[in-house]
């Protein structure tokens, strides 16, 4: 089965404090996507990333991606109540017949406290 | 700004009733998904369409079908509504070529079936 394993779950912390969110997998990915929804709406599209061990910056959220294209992460600095909500990561399988079907993880709830 | 738009973003229907929800963007994108939300069980893949009148099964096409008869236009029909197709129901579309399968949501449609 092709997973996309998010941790943690759930995450309530308070306001200024740090976190990181992972999303692992045994497959490959040619790409993965981080997306966040807010309650009610649909998700909305942070970053991608592509190559092997990249690093983007989105202000205060840090994405990478592993050497092996196999598992990601999102670190928030100083998180504020702004960033609440679900945060999901996606990706495409290598060698998946580039159909642009997408494995989402489960997501990850976020709750920052003011 | 990239646009993906739903007809409806609340709809209470009875059980039995033809449900209708109806997709449109504006990118000129070649993929559609249509996928369904629910607490613990991430989202899932209805059926998606990378052209006009092409469309594919995805992991749980019981009880719906699809219309793709414009590019922009992605329909979702549920022939016969049961109370278990309550859910949130988003829509998203995406290139065809890669390699970035980004994909962009609607903003949901929270589906009630009494």
């Amino acid at each position: 089965t092709q997973l996309l394993e998010q941790s943690p779950q759930f995450l309530s912390i308070q306001e200024g404090e740090n976190l990181t969110v992972y999303c692992n997998s045994s497959s490959v990915f040619s790409s993965l996507q981080w997306y966040r929804q807010e309650p009610g709406e649909g998700p909305v599209l942070l970053v991608t990333v592509v190559t092997g061990g990249e690093v983007k910056k989105l202000k205060r959220l840090t994405f990478q991606f592993g050497d092996a294209r196999k598992d990601s992460s999102l670190h928030i600095t100083a998180a504020q109540p702004g960033d609440t909500g679900l945060y999901l990561c996606a990706g495409d399988i290598e060698r998946s017949g580039n159909t642009g079907k997408l494995i989402f993880g489960q997501g990850t709830t976020l709750q920052v406290k003011p | 700004d990239v646009k993906v738009t739903q007809s409806s973003r609340y709809l209470v229907k009875r059980t039995g009733e033809k449900v209708f929800l109806e997709c449109v963007q504006d990118m000129d994108h070649e993929n559609m998904f249509w996928y369904r939300q629910d607490p613990g069980l991430g989202l899932r893949l209805i059926y998606f369409s990378y052209d006009v009148k092409m469309k594919e099964k995805g992991d749980i096409p019981e009880g719906y079908s699809v219309s793709r008869e414009k590019k922009e236009r992605f329909s979702l029909i549920l022939e016969s509504a049961s109370t278990n197709q309550t859910s949130m129901y988003l829509c998203a579309s995406s290139l065809l070529g890669g390699p970035l399968y980004e994909q962009y949501f609607g903003p949901g449609t929270r589906l009630t079936v009494t």
